[in-house]
């Protein structure tokens, strides 16, 4: 079974501060990677998505992949309170095929 | 962008009745979606993967009679749930592949469903 693996937290961090959150996956041919935000009552949003090794930068976010580890994170640089919500990870095999998520990371942003 | 509406945003119903949530693309053709349903404070969980012109996929333990999934068209995906239980309580939403899967998926605003 395809597993996603994030820690719960919450992630409290303070205004201004760097938030790294992390994600784990099972399925070693998996080739798409997403961070989606979710605020509590509402639906998810995409903030990001990666499918190559490396650094991907938009803004105050990056992600970045690691095939080999299976492991893809998101940077939060300059957090700021409204950051704070749940960052769900989604990975899949790419096209139409579903993904499977991730549990979730609750991030709180100090001010 | 691509988006995503789906209706209604919040809906109260009586146990034993019926519910129709409607999701549709507005600017784009989504050959699937797909139905979650989220508990308070637990992670989305998958129900069923709708596709145009057949007939939907469940996930295991979801009941296909009670949770029917109609995807008519190019751009409308339905979900009824079919005599509803106050167990039923939850928080639907659907959501559509974007770009062949290279943009993720878009979600809709969500359903909130209240069985009294």
């Amino acid at each position: 079974q395809k597993e996603v693996e994030q820690n719960s937290g919450p992630l409290s961090v303070p205004e201004g501060a760097i938030a790294s959150l992390n994600c784990t996956y099972s399925d070693r041919g998996s080739q798409s990677f997403f961070w989606y935000r979710q605020y509590s009552g509402k639906s998810p949003e995409l903030i990001m998505f990666i499918y190559s090794n490396g650094d991907k930068e938009d803004g105050r976010f990056t992600a970045q992949l690691n095939k080999a580890s299976q492991y893809v994170s998101l940077l939060i640089r300059d957090s700021q309170p409204s950051d704070s919500a749940t960052y769900l990870c989604a990975v899949g095999p790419g096209g139409y095929q579903k993904v499977t998520f991730g549990t979730g990371t609750k991030l709180q942003v100090i001010p | 962008g691509a988006v995503v509406s789906q209706h209604p945003s919040w809906v109260i119903c009586k146990s034993g009745t019926s519910v129709k949530i409607e999701c549709r693309s507005l600017d784009f053709q989504a050959t699937t979606m797909f139905w979650y349903r989220q508990f308070p404070k637990q992670s989305l969980m998958l129900m069923a993967t709708s596709n145009e012109g057949s007939k939907a996929t469940y996930e295991q333990g979801v009941e296909k009679d009670k949770f029917l999934i109609n995807h008519a068209s190019l751009t409308l995906s339905t979900l009824t749930v079919t005599s509803a239980h106050p167990e039923d309580s939850s928080f639907y939403i659907c959501s559509a592949i974007v770009g062949r899967g290279s943009y993720g998926y878009t979600f809709g605003s969500g359903t909130r469903l209240t069985v009294v």
